[in-house]
């Protein structure tokens, strides 16, 4: 069965600093992959996905993540936070290949921004 | 433009009741799909609606019902409420169910505390 694991439950990073939030993923043939982002009494906000092409994928917010099929994984990077990046961040995966609308969710990692 | 909405923003029941949850979809998009988001876990799959029919369900009970309304708009019914139904009711909306380039639109979701 497909499943998306987000080992770091919790990350906190200094403002200005670089980010990286890990995603694997468990699926037979080549996965949809998207990044959302949460935050407090907010719905989701779509960050960036993969369908197929380039493994470096450029989404909002400055964001990016790159699709590692040798590794299962697809981790979210930004070269500098900003304070008002800190949120919930999740991982999914498309179960059906079927632009997104019955998604897997990671357990998500919350982001916290110190200064 | 109005985004996704929902109805209501909060709700206190208590267990063995019945509830419903109500969603109006972005401004020219025809597919909902329910999610629900327990405290501190990434949101799971519920159902999709498409021209008022369900199209997919995930692992979700019977006591989880829904409908669309011809004007898109869509409920999720919840029957014999039990302690773990406790959660964030996030509903989402699509241009179609199908297309690759389309993305899903979160509304802010109903909390939903069962006592």
């Amino acid at each position: 069965a497909q499943s998306v694991t987000q080992p770091d439950i919790h990350i906190t990073v200094s403002e200005g600093a670089s980010l990286e939030l890990r995603c694997n993923y468990s699926y037979g043939a080549t996965p949809y992959l998207f990044w959302y982002v949460q935050s407090p009494g907010q719905g989701l906000q779509l960050l960036l996905k993969y369908f197929s092409g380039d493994t470096l994928v450029q989404g909002i917010k400055g964001f990016e993540a790159e699709f590692k099929r040798s590794q299962s994984s697809f981790n979210l990077r930004k070269p500098s936070v900003h304070w008002s990046d800190a949120a919930e961040y999740f991982c999914a995966v498309d179960a059906a290949n079927q632009a997104g609308t019955a998604l897997i969710f990671g357990k998500g990692t919350t982001l916290s921004v110190s200064s | 433009d109005a985004g996704v909405t929902q109805s209501p923003t909060h709700l206190i029941k208590t267990r063995g009741q019945q509830v419903t949850l109500r969603c109006s979809p972005k401004s020219g998009h025809d597919t909902v799909s329910w999610y629900q988001q327990a405290l501190g876990q990434g949101p799971q799959f519920i159902f999709q609606y498409y021209e008022e029919e369900e199209r997919q369900r995930g692992n979700f009970p019977d006591r989880f019902s829904g409908h669309q309304f011809p004007n898109y708009s869509s409920e999720l019914n919840v029957n014999a409420l039990l302690l773990g139904d406790s959660a964030l009711y996030l509903c989402a909306s699509s241009r179609s169910p199908t297309s690759t380039n389309e993305k899903l639109f979160f509304g802010s979701g109903t909390q939903l505390s069962v006592l």
